[in-house]
């Protein structure tokens, strides 16, 4: 079975830190994924990651930075956490050599204060 | 823009009755195409992929795909209150490997 694991499951911060959100899956997936999700929303990518050391912008990157130094690891970086970033976070892994699915991990429910 | 477009419920079935999810995208070069399941609070969970025309069935669900027309339904047969929660429709429109996710369709089942 796939597993993606992300480090915590809530996640409590204030205004102006600096989070770190920590993703890892045990497929030897090539692509990984990070997406927020919010009511009325749905789910909008953040980055994305073909392979080690790359990364791509999603849709809403402002506010956002990524790392992937090693495949089975992406973690997701807020420079400075705001109230407006209050969210589900998700990761995703995927693979064409599985058609381009997607397999979620748990989310991280992040609040803000 | 390319977009996924579903209902979004809440759609009402009764227990043992068929529910039947629809989705309709705007590329018409989309290559693969994806349901989810997402119960209150929870990740989204695959349980459908379809890539060619026509229909593919896995126990109670069966996935129909119509490239022509630009649609893809789910259908769940002898529907349980367990299946109860937001299917979403996801799609990859073949340019890389990024998927455009429906906002989904909340399902509820009468018992």
């Amino acid at each position: 079975d796939v597993k993606v694991t992300q480090s915590s499951r809530y996640l409590v911060k204030r205004t102006g830190e600096k989070v770190f959100l920590e993703c890892v899956q045990d497929m030897d997936h090539e692509n990984m994924f990070w997406y927020r999700q919010d009511p009325g929303l749905g789910l909008r990518l953040i980055y994305f990651s073909y392979d080690v050391k790359m990364k791509e912008k999603g849709d809403i990157p402002e506010g956002y930075s990524v790392s992937r130094e090693k495949k089975e690891r992406f973690s997701l970086i807020l420079e400075s956490a705001s109230t407006n970033q209050t969210s589900m976070y998700l990761c995703a892994s995927g693979s064409v050599r599985v058609g381009q699915e997607q397999y979620f991990g748990p989310g991280t429910r992040l609040t803000v204060t | 823009q390319k977009e996924v477009e579903q209902n979004s419920g809440p759609l009402s079935v009764p227990e043992g009755a068929i529910a039947s999810l629809n989705c309709t995208y705007s590329d018409r070069g989309s290559q693969s195409f994806f349901w989810y399941r997402q119960y209150s609070g929870k990740s989204p969970e695959l349980i459908m992929s379809i890539y060619s025309n026509g229909d593919k069935e896995d126990g109670r669900f069966t996935a129909q795909l119509n490239k022509a027309s630009q649609y893809v339904s789910l259908l769940i047969r002898d529907s349980q209150p367990s299946d109860s929660a937001t299917y979403l429709c996801a799609v990859n429109m073949g340019r890389d490997d990024k998927i455009i996710f429906g906002k989904g369709t909340r399902l509820h089942i009468l018992p």
